[in-house]
């Protein structure tokens, strides 16, 4: 059972646009929606997060919209950059107990921004 | 300065083989992952220690067991290699102290059997 659900599964974007990706949680157990970027050979990194107290964050060009009754957050990334080109994870985790640690990942979109 | 390093990035093996993955942290966190990333990209945790106390252990084949010596160590060692063991592996850490969302991953080792 997939903890949280991510779409779209690829996006093309021209450079300058705005990349929108959604994802969905099901979980109100969940207090912490980090972002993970991912580059071709490498591992996944923090991008930036958001806990469920705030409906937006924002970090240069990359902003977390949350949506608490909705139960669904989202990445913008603005002004796009062919250096934005990589997979994207969102990801929940709650804290404690025996799932001490646990982040339910995305399925990952994969993004290319064209020049 | 690495702050999570994994050895080696390359691994190629036989079907049958038994092989070793190893990872450090100098990031001075508590808690340890190994994830496997399939050909899909997609993530799935495998096993988490905190304080080398086994936390997680996902629906994982017996034919894999971590160890953890310390804090600062995670092995992954896998017998008897299968065709579907092929994948990417990852180590992460963590530091309980400031939220287990936010983990820093290696940069991978990818196992190919064949």
């Amino acid at each position: 059972q997939q903890q949280v659900k991510q779409s779209p599964q690829s996006l093309i974007v021209q450079k300058g646009g705005i990349s929108i990706i959604n994802c969905a949680y099901e979980n109100t157990a969940f207090d912490y929606f980090p972002w993970y970027q991912q580059f071709p050979g490498k591992g996944p990194a923090l991008l930036i997060a958001i806990r469920p107290d705030v409906s937006e964050k924002k970090e240069g060009r990359f902003t977390i919209s949350f949506n608490k009754s909705a139960k669904q957050f989202s990445l913008h990334i603005m002004d796009s950059q062919p250096g934005d080109s990589a997979t994207y994870f969102c990801a929940a985790s709650k804290g404690g107990g025996s799932t001490l640690g646990r982040l339910y990942f995305g399925r990952g979109t994969q993004l290319t921004v064209w020049p | 300065d690495t702050a999570v390093s994994q050895t080696p990035k390359y691994l190629v093996t036989q079907m049958g083989n038994d092989k070793s993955i190893k990872c450090e942290q100098n990031l001075g966190h508590d808690t340890m992952y190994w994830y496997k990333q399939d050909s899909k990209k997609f993530l799935k945790i495998m096993f988490s220690y905190n304080n080398k106390e086994l936390i997680i252990n996902e629906t994982v084949p017996n034919r894999f067991s971590p160890k953890s010596p310390d804090k600062a160590h995670l092995n992954l060692h896998i017998n008897s290699l299968e065709l579907g063991d092929s994948a990417v592996y990852f180590c992460a850490s963590s530091d309980s102290r400031t939220g287990f969302g936010e983990q820093y991953f290696g940069p991978g080792t990818r196992l190919t059997v064949t």
